[in-house]
């Protein structure tokens, strides 16, 4: 099975600080998506940032970037700023490549508190 | 753009009755929706994939008797939990697949979730 691991259950991180976030994922594909979902309390999926294997370089949403290393498989998301609003489930999640049946592996999540 | 809904937000059925669970794309056609089931504290996990016009396909594991689910148009899908026992209260997720204006990535958008309790 093709899977993505978080290796971080809980993360905090202090208000105004970065903080970076890891995802590995296993895939035998060449082209595929990488995608950071943020869950806040609401538990209502919420897109954050993606990453097509193809491009070389690396994905950036205003605060939040990726470290995407594709030969190590892996996807870290680092949060610049940090807000308490960050505060939330974060799902790491890789996809396959253009089409429409584009079915999602998650990683099992981590918890990141932003402390005031 | 792009949004999806799922009604109800929150149901309580008793052991042994069936609960239906609406997932609807309001401003766009899915020909794919997906069917997602949430433990607290843990991970989305696919229960099935859903296109429009034909038969779901359910993952290794997931009882398609018992998880009924039909996607009778392009934007509509319904989950239907038959014969609910309280081992089936979960979070359950749905989202709809919609191609990029530039074409593309699929992007797949998430409902709300809906909450079962079976008692």
């Amino acid at each position: 099975a093709q899977t993505v691991t978080q290796s971080q259950p809980e993360m905090s991180v202090q208000e105004a600080e970065t903080v970076t976030l890891s995802c590995t994922y296993d895939t035998s594909e060449s082209d595929y998506y990488l995608f950071w979902y943020k869950q806040p309390p609401s538990r209502q999926m919420i897109l954050v940032i993606r990453q097509e294997a193809y491009k070389q370089q690396n994905a950036t949403e205003n605060r939040f970037s990726v470290n995407f290393q594709k030969a190590a498989k892996s996807f870290s998301l680092k949060i610049s700023d940090s807000q308490l609003g960050d505060a939330a489930m974060y799902f790491c999640a890789r996809g396959p490549s253009d089409n429409a049946g584009n079915m999602l592996t998650f990683g099992g999540g981590t918890r990141l508190m932003v402390k005031p | 753009g792009a949004v999806v809904s799922q009604h109800p937000s929150w149901v309580i059925c008793k052991s042994g009755t069936s609960v239906k669970i609406e997932c609807r794309s309001l401003d766009f056609q899915a020909t794919t929706m997906f069917w997602y089931r949430q433990f607290p504290k843990q991970s989305l996990m696919l229960m099935a994939t859903s296109n429009e016009g034909s038969k779901a396909t359910y993952e290794q594991g997931v009882e398609k008797d018992k998880f009924l689910i039909n996607h009778a148009s392009l934007t509509l899908s319904t989950l239907t939990v038959t014969s609910a026992h309280p081992e089936d209260s979960s979070f359950y997720i749905c989202s709809a697949s919609l191609r990029g204006l530039a074409g593309g990535l699929y992007e797949q958008y998430f409902g709300p979730g809906t909450r079962l309790t079976v008692t």
